[in-house]
């Protein structure tokens, strides 16, 4: 089974700029996480789609993060402008359905750095 | 809401020895309880879950983890240490969205095992 497929691994741009982080959950999840974490913390969740609906965007920043899970499958992270504070790995994640007592399964995550 | 804190920002161990890392919760209710690896530029990893019953769960790699209720605490734990359990650790506990009845996973703030050959 493939796991979570996330792309790029790494970014790196400056500030003000414009990035795009893409995710592709497994195969029949329901559920798609995006968490951000900062070095030295644990994930913060960002954003949860359930199919294409978002469950919670409360932590997302959204003058400058945008997401969309289109079909409900691929999932797109957007960061425009970024700012110093967003450098970070961007973790995505996925599990088969809504609630459960399933753990989540993660991609590697896109590592960003803002210069 | 639920919590987890993992007490330890970094332990450290001797190869073969035991290991322990700590996490304790708060939380109403029983609780769902996670145990997750990170390896250095790598997503996090599953190694175990508690779900209200049996209170030693056994996961992968040769890891364990208690639950008890009385200390409100998931500690995660092996026998025999290796080098190669060097890694980041996240306990996390999920709770649930009282409006909308949907749930949505918390994360401790890590804890870096570091085993010395």
């Amino acid at each position: 089974e493939a796991g979570v497929a996330q792309s790029p691994r790494y970014k790196i741009i400056e500030k003000r700029q414009s990035v795009a982080f893409w995710c592709n959950p497994i195969s029949g999840h329901a559920t798609l996480y995006w968490y951000q974490q900062i070095l030295g913390q644990g994930p913060k969740l960002l954003i949860q789609f359930q199919n294409n609906g978002v469950v919670d965007d409360s932590q997302l920043p959204k003058d400058r993060f945008s997401a969309e899970r289109l079909k409900g499958v691929d999932s797109t992270l957007k960061i425009q402008p970024a700012k110093l504070e967003d450098s970070a790995v961007y973790l995505c994640a996925s599990s088969p359905r809504q609630g459960g007592t399933g753990e989540l399964f993660f991609g590697e995550g896109s590592r960003l750095t803002v210069l | 809401a639920q919590s987890v804190a993992q007490p330890e920002d970094q332990v450290n161990v001797a190869e073969g020895n035991p290991l322990t890392v700590k996490c304790t919760y708060s939380v109403s209710g029983n609780p769902y309880l996670f145990w997750y690896v990170q390896y250095p530029n790598r997503g996090l990893q599953f190694l175990l879950k508690y779900i209200p019953g049996d209170n030693l769960v056994k996961g992968s790699y040769g890891f364990e983890a208690e639950f008890n209720k009385s200390q409100t605490s998931f500690h995660l734990k092996k026998p025999s240490a290796l080098v190669s359990d060097s890694a980041l650790y996240f306990c996390a506990v999920r709770d649930i969205r009282v409006a909308s009845g949907t749930y949505k996973y918390i994360f401790g703030t890590g804890t870096r095992l570091k085993v010395l050959a």
